[in-house]
């Protein structure tokens, strides 16, 4: 199964600020590479799925990019509401497979 | 508004068995694939197994297979998992996710419900 590896684990982050949030996958997945964000409590949700088109709902700073194997999240300005967990998530191959996950915290 | 609700999770011993069960609304509950993913606080989000939007073609995790039956009931927009020979490897919140396809393939999970804890212990 492909391996779906997110860097860094925890990332702190004034409010405000742009965080950058990498996954990078064990092989090429084409754009078939989806984002969910999760906060303490809740179900996780996606925010980006083609690697770059965003959700329903979701808002402008959130962007995805990357193709193949190297992905990238991208919060431009971080609101108080985005600190939480971020996944990223292949689907080209079977089985579907998560990374572990990166915390954005308050710095 | 697209609202998916699991119930069924409990304490079961090693060995038992229990019945997740999601009621899904607000949408076109046969048009679209489902599945369970699994998270757990070690190994974090895991896909547990999916089912087409007929229900005619059903995915398995290998963790799972041969333990877990996946099914559904269009007439009643109702999604289940059937977890038989339960291990302590498979504590895990439950969720049920709504894929983006009526075939379930190449699927992501556009929305979750809010989840059902299993815990099996004895």
């Amino acid at each position: 199964e492909i391996v779906m590896t997110q860097s860094p684990a925890t990332l702190s982050v004034s409010p405000g600020e742009r965080a950058t949030l990498s996954c990078r996958a064990s092989q090429n997945v084409n754009s078939n590479l989806a984002w969910y964000q999760q906060k303490p409590g809740q179900a996780p949700r996606l925010l980006i799925y083609g690697a770059s088109t965003r959700a329903t709902g979701i808002p402008a700073r959130f962007s995805g990019s990357g193709s193949g194997t190297d992905f990238t999240l991208t919060i431009s300005s971080l609101q108080s509401e985005d600190f939480a967990v971020y996944h990223c998530q292949q689907y080209n191959n079977w089985p579907p497979t998560f990374g572990q996950g990166t915390k954005v915290e308050i710095k | 508004e697209v609202q998916l609700l699991e119930s069924g999770g409990g304490l079961v011993q090693p060995g038992g068995s229990l019945r997740l069960s999601c009621a899904a609304s607000g949408f076109t509950f046969s048009s679209y694939a489902m599945s369970w993913v699994r998270q757990t606080p070690g190994k974090g989000l895991e896909w547990v197994s999916s089912i087409s939007g007929g229900g005619d073609t059903t995915y398995y995790a290998d963790s799972v297979k041969g333990r877990f039956t996946i099914s559904r009931d269009n007439s009643k927009n109702a999604l289940y998992l059937q977890l038989d020979s339960l291990r302590a490897e498979d504590t895990a919140e439950y969720y049920c996710a709504k894929n983006p396809l009526m075939q379930a393939s190449h699927i992501y999970f556009v929305c979750w419900g809010q989840g059902t804890l299993v815990t099996v212990s004895s």
